[in-house]
């Protein structure tokens, strides 16, 4: 399964709310889609898996939604430490990433 | 609370074997989980290698072919990549994580900080 993430960059000023988009070429099964942020220098971060549980210790600002090939990684108001890249990932067959957003600040 | 440590050679020779190991400290890996690697090209997005249960069942990524070997140390609370053949599209940040649980393996929730390895002559 390809994962396309959409947009590529998403430019926006704190305590507004961000939007990003996961599509897969196939239908995920059982909803088989987490979410990883990644600030500059760090390793990713868990935050949302089976499209819509947090991870333990995540905000409740992150909430994940969607189904099917169609997902969506919504913040529901940005503080200054959520902007980073955000990677959309799927287990199947295998394991893949898509090629993420980077949320910036306007 | 679960610590990972990536460690081996930051630079490698093409067509040599890259190898990295990783020490798992707050959890015993005989405990449970799988446990992978994850690599990242500067300035690129993430790509999948891995991962190993401590029994040493392994799932290692397709478009990797028969390059990877993914082993595992009980006993030292360690695993490791070794990664043949290498060039310098494999230059990269590799990590080592954990998976959230041993059905939900999918999903890494725990990360070593990464270390760079440069494929040059």
């Amino acid at each position: 399964i390809v994962l396309t993430q959409s947009p590529g960059t998403l430019s926006l000023s704190p305590g507004e709310r961000a939007t990003l988009s996961c599509r897969a070429s196939q239908s995920v099964s059982n909803n088989y889609l987490g979410w990883y942020q990644q600030r500059p220098g760090q390793a990713p971060r868990l935050l949302i898996y089976g499209a819509y549980s947090r991870n333990t210790g995540v905000p409740d600002r992150f909430s994940g939604s969607g189904s099917g090939t169609d997902f969506t990684l919504t913040i529901s108001r940005l503080e200054p430490e959520d902007f980073a890249v955000y990677y959309c990932q799927h287990y199947g067959s295998s394991l893949t990433f898509g090629g993420g957003t980077k949320v910036e600040i306007k | 609370q679960v610590q990972l440590q990536e460690s081996g050679p930051g630079l490698v020779k093409p067509s040599e074997t890259l190898s990295l190991t990783c020490t798992v400290s707050g959890y015993s890996i005989s405990g449970g989980y799988f446990w992978g690697w994850v690599r990242q090209p500067p300035g690129k997005g993430l790509e999948w290698i891995g991962f190993i249960y401590h029994d040493g069942t392994t799932y290692h990524n397709p478009s990797l072919k028969n390059r990877v070997t993914i082993s595992v140390d009980t006993s030292k609370d360690q695993f490791s990549l070794q990664l043949k053949s290498v060039t310098a599209a494999d230059t990269a940040v590799y990590y080592c994580a954990k998976t959230l649980t041993t059905v939900a393996r999918g999903y890494f929730d725990y990360w070593g900080q990464g270390i760079l390895v440069t494929v040059s002559s």
